[in-house]
This record gives C-alpha cells, sequence and structure tokens, in this order.
C-alpha cells in the first residue's frame, strides 16, 4: 500500500522560497507509470492543483504557478520535492502531495489523485 | 472562486439519502473529462471516492456513486452513517486554463 508524507518548515517568511519534500513508501516512485503531484488549500478555500513530475523530471506546472514552482524528484531516496520562491501571504495553505493516475486495469480515464498524503501547513508570515 | 461549483453544506439523517451537486461548463465537465470525487476529513489525507464518474476504488461501500450528465456530476450517498460526516470535493481537467480542477468543496453534516 503506497502512503506519501509531506514534510518541510511550517513557516516562511515572505519573499523567501517555500521548500517541501514528500516521501513514497510502499512502491518505488519509479515503477507503474505514476506522475506525483503538488496540491494546496488555502484555509477555508478549495483545492488548487500547483504541478506534477515524473521520475524522469518531466514536469507540468500550473500556468498560474509556473514562473515561481520547481519540482524535482530524487530516486535514490524515493521521494519528490517543491520548491516556491518568492512566497507572498497568499501562498500560506496546507500543501499536500498525491500519486496522479490515470488507468486503473486496462481503463483509462481523466487524470484522479490516490493516494494523498495527509498534508502540511505552511504560513508565510514575518 | 472554484471553477467546479459544489454546494457549501448538505445534511441528512441517519439512513437517508443524499447528494451533492458539481457543476462546471463546456471546457471541463462538459468537454467529456471524467469526474472523480474525494473524502476529506481535516488533518488526514483526502480518499478517493470515485473515479472515473462512477467508479468506486476497491474498499469504498455500494453506498456511494457517482454519474455525470451535460456539464453536471453528482455524488450519491444512501445509508448514511455518522462516519459519513466529512468534506467531500470533486475534480475534473479544464482544458481551456490547462489544470486540473476542483469544486470547492461540499460539507456533509449526519443530524
Amino acid at each position: 500500500q503506497v502512503q506519501l508524507q509531506e514534510s518541510g518548515p511550517g513557516l516562511v517568511k515572505p519573499s523567501q522560497t517555500l521548500s517541501l519534500t514528500c516521501s513514497v513508501s510502499g512502491d518505488s516512485i519509479t515503477s507503474g507509470g505514476y506522475y506525483w503531484s503538488w496540491i494546496r488549500q488555502h484555509p477555508g478555500k478549495g483545492l488548487e492543483w500547483i504541478g506534477y513530475i515524473y521520475y524522469s523530471g518531466t514536469t507540468s506546472y500550473n500556468p498560474s504557478l509556473k514562473s515561481r514552482v520547481t519540482m524535482s524528484v530524487d530516486t535514490s531516496e524515493n521521494q519528490f520535492s517543491l520548491r516556491l520562491s518568492s512566497v507572498t501571504a497568499a501562498d500560506t495553505a496546507i500543501y499536500y502531495c498525491a500519486r496522479y493516475s490515470t488507468c486503473v486495469g486496462t481503463t483509462c480515464h481523466t487524470a484522479f489523485f490516490d493516494p494523498w498524503g495527509q498534508g502540511t501547513l505552511v504560513t508565510v508570515s514575518s | 472562486q472554484s471553477v467546479l461549483t459544489q454546494p457549501p453544506s448538505v445534511s441528512g439523517a441517519p439512513g437517508q439519502r443524499v447528494t451533492i451537486s458539481c457543476t462546471g461548463g463546456s471546457s471541463n465537465i462538459g468537454a467529456r473529462y471524467d469526474v472523480h470525487w474525494y473524502q476529506h476529513l481535516p488533518g488526514t489525507a483526502p480518499k478517493l471516492l470515485i473515479y472515473g464518474n462512477n467508479n468506486r476504488p476497491s474498499g469504498v461501500p455500494d453506498r456511494f456513486s457517482g454519474s455525470k450528465s451535460g456539464t453536471s456530476a453528482s455524488l450519491a450517498i444512501t445509508g448514511l452513517q455518522a462516519e459519513d460526516e466529512a468534506d467531500y470535493y470533486c475534480q475534473s481537467y479544464d482544458n481551456s486554463l490547462r489544470v486540473w480542477v476542483f469544486g470547492g468543496g461540499t460539507k456533509l453534516t449526519v443530524l
């Protein structure tokens, strides 16, 4: 059973870079053709897709965040990371990592996210 | 403001049936992209409840079902139980914004 766990600082100063890591257990990050995503939830609001990365390093980012987002993968540690630069209070959110899937057996669908980590709250404040 | 619109809250008594709607547009649900549903208890990992409009992952009770028509989708929960009290989110893809999009979430209260 695949499990994901986010880690990183809970407090970041404005204009600095937010850095989070997602550790994957129960399976290799290189297996199954899965992509690995970051999603965030602003306090009291809905969910926002940030981007995804494949173990080869291929990425796709939300256009609204693209200029500030960098994702990377460390296959030796079975983890992937998120960096968000020049943060402001508007980046305060719960950040989740999740596996991005499209196919179940031989049937493929619009991509969905399963499983997810439990999330980590990042507050941007001086 | 979320691209997919859900009612902020729904409620029902134990044993009853409730439905949660998810309304999109021509660039997402109406463009034939699948809709997925998640159950979320704050402080825990969101859980995939329905994928591909109407498919349940292994372990999800058949009390949960999904449907999709036109630019909308629905999640139905029958035989409500206290443990169903949670936030529910729909998700799809938007080809105009070129992002995966979510509903704003619906809080289910079991009376």
